[in-house]
């Protein structure tokens, strides 16, 4: 149980354009979800919390506008990088929260696979 | 505040010889605390996680941690490692709103 899925693992684009990545809860519902950003060999940076029906909680140093999330279901969250420059380039990786613990715990965040962005 | 203090960014030991990686926290409030694995190009699993009661707690493959509160550590062993080991091992710390804080992480390489 508490699988988490994204969709692209990969995706290569060019400057200026701009890339959707989804994150999908398979098992259960999650109201939460998390968004990281991390860099060759180092560890998770948290760039925002993602709340079903709500705005999303981005951290310090994070634009907004550059990343847009949109956290349209229980079961979807979504991460556009707008007007992506190679310095987006970058390994995404979501989590969840099962609320409910009814597949997973209440406590833990399940990970997603990661999508590997490249801007060239 | 929470904060995670990984010792040891890269680990090295022989197949079947002791795992031993540290992990440090602070933590204004009781904490939830977790080790989580990575293996290249993929997202993280959980090996193991500590929220309340038993301090010692047993994970996935062959690992455990002990959570001692007098040393704010939590530190993962296994008593043999296997060839299948060698990963990237994150200890994350986490309190309310279930907001995670990851150590740098530490890199294990198994030798032959």
């Amino acid at each position: 149980g508490a699988v988490v899925s994204q969709h692209p693992s990969w995706v290569i684009c060019k400057s200026g354009t701009s890339v959707k990545i989804e994150c999908r809860s398979l098992d259960f519902q999650a109201t939460t979800m998390f968004w990281y950003r991390q860099f060759p060999k180092q560890s998770l940076m948290l760039m925002a919390t993602s709340n079903e029906g709500s705005k999303a909680t981005y951290e310090q140093g994070v634009e907004k506008d550059k990343f847009l999330i949109n956290h349209a279901s229980l079961t979807l969250s979504t991460l556009t990088v707008t007007s992506a420059h190679p310095e987006d380039s970058s390994f995404y990786i979501c989590s969840a929260r099962d609320a409910e613990g009814l597949a997973g715990s209440q406590e833990t965040q399940y990970f997603g696979p990661g999508t590997r962005l490249l801007v060239l | 505040a929470q904060s995670v203090t990984q010792l040891g960014s890269h680990v090295s030991v022989s197949e079947g010889a002791l795992v031993l990686l540290r992990c440090n926290y602070s933590s204004s409030v009781p904490p939830y605390l977790f080790w989580y694995v990575q293996y290249p190009n993929q997202g993280l699993q959980l090996l193991l996680k500590y929220t309340t009661g038993a301090t010692l707690v047993k994970g996935i493959n062959g690992f455990e941690a002990e959570f001692k509160k007098s040393e704010t550590s939590f530190h993962l062993t296994k008593p043999s490692a296997h060839m299948s080991d060698a990963a990237e091992y994150f200890c994350a710390v986490s309190d309310q709103p279930y907001k995670l804080s990851f150590g740098a992480g530490t890199t294990v390489t198994v030798r032959a």
